[in-house]
């Protein structure tokens, strides 16, 4: 049963960086049926998908963050990560990462498996 | 961007009664060449990620209790919860995976009456 598990700072002040990593285990992050995403979800809202990115270091990202938003992958250590850059009280979520099961290019499909998210606030 | 617009908003009913849950995507979302609906359906329960109980509009996902159904093609979707027992009390999403963006609905929260 593959398991994620989000790690970062729980604090960041505005215009810094946020980076997460997130750790799988459980299963192989190279395997060729899955891309590996982010998701948020701002206290009280409904989730948005952030970005995916598959095991060879493709990247997808929602439009509206593209300018801001990086996705890497590290096989040799089972990781992917996120940094958004430049961030302000509106990037204040849960921040989950998520496997999904690929149906199609451009990161597309329906999460199987979450981590538990983790809280970022925005504050200075 | 593909907008899913769920309702209604909350839902309270009584244990064993049958809740319905309403999806329409603004778009299409049914591929033609393999006549799947790119539609999934996840429970969220308070401090929880979201969990899977649906995928391919109808597939319930392993472990996931039978009263969860999903029905619907092209715009418009259902989750059925058959006979609704404590333990569904929760908020439910769908999501389509038809297009980037992944977009989710806003949610509906489900209670006992």
């Amino acid at each position: 049963q593959v398991q994620l598990q989000e790690s970062g700072p729980g604090l960041v002040k505005p215009s810094e960086t946020l980076s997460l990593t997130c750790t799988v285990s459980g299963g192989s992050i190279s395997s060729s049926i899955y891309y590996w995403g982010w998701i948020r979800q701002p206290p009280g809202k409904g989730p948005e998908w952030i970005g995916s990115i598959d095991y060879s270091g493709n990247s997808y990202y929602i439009s509206s963050l593209r300018s801001r938003v990086s996705i890497s992958v590290d096989t040799s250590r089972n990781q992917f990560s996120l940094k958004l850059n430049s961030v302000t009280a509106s990037d204040t979520a849960v921040y989950y990462c998520a496997r999904t099961y690929g149906s199609g290019n451009k990161g597309r499909g329906f999460f199987d498996s979450w981590g538990q998210g983790t809280l970022v606030t925005i504050s200075s | 961007d593909i907008v899913m617009t769920q309702s209604p908003d909350s839902l309270s009913m009584s244990l064993g009664e049958r809740a319905t849950i309403n999806c329409k995507s603004s778009q299409n979302v049914l591929y033609t060449s393999n006549n799947k609906n790119y539609l999934a359906w996840y429970q969220q329960k308070p401090g929880q990620p979201p969990k899977l109980l649906i995928y391919w509009a109808s597939n319930r996902e392993s472990g996931v209790p039978d009263r969860f159904s999903g029905s619907g093609s092209g715009t418009d979707f259902t989750l059925t919860i058959s006979s609704l027992q404590a333990e569904d009390v929760a908020v439910y999403y769908c999501q389509q995976y038809y297009s980037s963006p992944l977009t989710f609905g806003g949610g509906t929260k489900v209670e006992i009456k």
